[in-house]
């Protein structure tokens, strides 16, 4: 396993379009966060999983926004109807569950909505 | 409501000198103080993580001191390099809890050659 995959790695779309990403965890790991980078910002926390289970959906997250992990293994961002404002990179991470746990981070997907 | 909040935004340090980078915290429940490194186009890596039952963790030229009363930590890099060169970010967690973790705004570093 050589990591945290997210695909795509950049994306450009129209405002008003929806856009799906996918994040491949390492495949041990039982918890996976989304997080949301802007330019010059430390990353936003989004939502997280524990195996298949949504466990906190930040206030961020609008209506427009959902994710997805079936099975515990990959999960889904998807952002509809996508607005200006939702330009950012896209962060994935995986970890193990309880203490001491190291969160690995993907290279992230930047969306860039024009 | 910046739960933690980090200092300063950006930070230029000769080579071989020692660079400083800030945090302080507001939820005493915090129990993992973990910093992470990320590189232009890269994910955040962590980089050296300390709990609050210690002081001071080392890890090669990165220390982490941890002062509980103050909530406040930080991160020093001895004799810092070129390729330190990078933003740092602080952050916290609850994992007594199973928690996500809260990140700081930010550092950018830059070591003069």
């Amino acid at each position: 396993d050589t990591g945290v995959s997210q695909d795509p790695r950049h994306k450009i779309t129209k405002r008003g379009q929806n856009v799906t990403f996918r994040c491949d965890p390492i495949s041990e790991h039982n918890r996976l966060y989304w997080y949301r980078q802007t330019l010059g910002q430390g990353p936003e926390f989004l939502t997280y999983f524990q195996n298949e289970a949504q466990l906190e959906k930040s206030r961020l997250l609008s209506d427009r926004f959902s994710a997805e992990r079936p099975k515990g293994s990959f999960s889904t961002l998807e952002i509809q109807r996508t607005e200006q404002g939702d330009s950012a990179m896209y962060l994935c991470a995986s970890s193990f569950s309880g203490v001491d746990t190291e969160a690995f981070f993907g290279q992230g997907t930047r969306l860039t909505v024009v | 409501q910046q739960q933690v909040k980090q200092s300063p935004q950006s930070l230029i340090v000769q080579k071989g000198g020692i660079s400083i980078i800030n945090c302080a915290y507001e939820n005493t429940a915090f129990d993992y103080f973990p910093w992470y490194q990320q590189f232009p186009g890269k994910g955040p890596a962590l980089l050296i993580a300390i709990r609050p039952d210690v002081s001071e963790k080392k890890e090669g030229r990165f220390t982490i001191s941890f002062n509980k009363s103050a909530k406040q930590f930080s991160l020093h890099i001895m004799d810092s390099q070129p390729g330190d060169s990078a933003t740092y970010f602080c952050a916290a967690s609850r994992t007594n809890r199973d928690d996500k973790i809260i990140f700081g705004k930010g550092t950018r570093l830059h070591i003069l050659p």
